[in-house]
């Protein structure tokens, strides 16, 4: 059964600083590895997909890269902006078209 | 991106009453859809993974005679919530599977139930 574990479970920080979400999970036969982003009381925006062969994906500021043998994966944000601030979700999708989330990142940017 | 939508956004319902969510892929054709619930603070749980023209796959703890799930076409599935009681009172999201972007899943906007 897979299981996703994201670190830290909360990080508050300055405009302007470079952050690493982390993101581990148990079962390494995944399709792709998808990182979401959650703004309180709405649904989630995907902010980018890794599929299994890929090592990372960028798209503006964020790059994400996906270990899979063992099990990581990273978002790195780059000069971060109060706006960045929200639940950042790291989600392996599995055989059996399951999709298991992390208890998320919980990130305040603070002007 | 693709677009996932919900309706309706939120509802309030009175205990004992049944309660229908729309999930509907707008630009894509969805093979498979899912459905999640998620409590205030908490991550989402995967509640079930509906496939269009057969019988939806419930997680385990999940009750499918509470929890009907119906996907009847490739851009539709409902959830209808029935006889609802207050510990059903969550935020259930939906979302999708495009094939045609590399199983990307997109996500609906929501559903805010509040059973009083």
């Amino acid at each position: 059964k897979q299981e996703v574990t994201q670190i830290p479970a909360a990080l508050s920080v300055p405009e302007g600083e470079n952050l690493v979400l982390n993101c581990s999970f148990t079962d390494s036969a995944i399709y792709n590895l998808q990182w979401f982003r959650q703004d309180p009381g709405k649904g989630l925006t995907s902010l980018l997909l890794i599929q299994s062969s890929q090592r990372e994906q960028t798209s503006g500021r964020l790059n994400a890269s996906l270990d899979k043998s063992s099990g990581r994966s990273t978002l790195y944000i780059a000069a971060s902006q109060p706006g960045d601030s929200a639940t950042y979700l790291c989600a392996p999708y599995t055989g059996g078209f399951k999709t298991i989330f992390g208890a998320g990142t919980r990130l305040f940017v603070k002007a | 991106g693709a677009v996932v939508s919900q309706h309706p956004s939120r509802v309030i319902c009175k205990s004992g009453t049944s309660v229908k969510i729309e999930c509907r892929s707008l630009d894509f054709q969805a093979t498979t859809m899912f459905w999640y619930r998620q409590f205030p603070k908490q991550s989402l749980m995967l509640m079930a993974t509906s496939n269009e023209g057969s019988k939806a796959t419930y997680e385990q703890g999940v009750e499918k005679d509470k929890f009907l799930i119906n996907h009847a076409s490739l851009t539709l599935s409902t959830l209808t919530v029935t006889s609802a009681h207050p510990e059903d009172s969550s935020f259930y999201i939906c979302s999708a599977i495009s094939g045609a972007q590399n199983n990307e899943q997109f996500f609906g906007p929501g559903t805010r139930l509040t059973v009083l």
